[in-house]
């Protein structure tokens, strides 16, 4: 099974700030991996798959990198509803699985 | 873009069952795997189920195999978990979930709560 692991596993940012999180995979995913983010009482929402393609609907603050085991989300500017929880998943093999999360809290 | 309304959850003895609906709209459902993703109160997501698009194929996570068992109809738009022998440990939010070109989780609904409590 893959394991994922994100960090940091919270941090605290202004408005207008640029946030990368990082995610590891416990064995190479090629580009298998997704992002999501989770506002509080709501169900997540795709931002990034395949690492770095852009869902539709999503704003060019958020991009995504990386391949085989490491991977990163920049959010370049960071926006009021940004506040909020980060997931990634790897989509290469069953079982799937999710890190952690990150949670970028208001500083 | 899909639009998913999961219903079923409530309060549950342990040892009990629950079957879980996921009402699908706005995208032709057979086109779609779909999957069973559930968030622990306060945790983060675990994957737990997903059935392909004509439900030929079936994967599970480790923790539920041989007590839940997922399943569609394409012909009313609905996906179903039926869940058997629960536990505490299941207590969570279950979503649904649509895939296609991958197993991203394209877009989700609002979640069900349940809870295994004696």
């Amino acid at each position: 099974d893959v394991q994922m692991t994100q960090s940091p596993s919270s941090v605290s940012a202004s408005v207008g700030d640029r946030v990368t999180i990082t995610c590891r995979a416990s064995r190479g995913v090629s580009t298998w991996l997704a992002w999501y983010r989770q506002k509080p009482g709501k169900g997540p929402e795709l931002l990034i798959y395949a690492t770095s393609a852009l869902q539709s609907g999503v704003p060019s603050r958020f991009t995504g990198s990386g391949s085989g085991t490491d991977f990163t989300l920049t959010i370049s500017s960071l926006q009021p509803e940004d506040f909020a929880t980060y997931y990634c998943q790897q989509a290469n093999s069953f079982p799937l699985s999710f890190g952690g999360g990150t949670k970028v809290e208001i500083k | 873009e899909g639009h998913f309304l999961e219903s079923g959850g409530g309060l549950v003895q342990p040892g009990g069952s629950l079957r879980l609906s996921c009402a699908a709209s706005g995208l032709t459902f057979n086109y779609y795997a779909m999957s069973w993703v559930r968030q622990a109160p306060g945790k983060g997501l675990e994957w737990v189920s997903t059935i392909s698009g004509q439900g030929g194929s079936t994967y599970y996570a480790d923790s539920v195999k041989g007590r839940f068992t997922i399943s569609r109809d394409n012909s009313k738009n609905t996906l179903y978990l039926q869940m058997d022998s629960l536990r505490a440990d299941d207590t969570a939010v279950y979503y649904c979930a649509n895939s296609r070109d991958g197993y991203f989780f394209l877009y989700w609904g609002q979640g069900t709560l349940v809870t295994v409590s004696s």
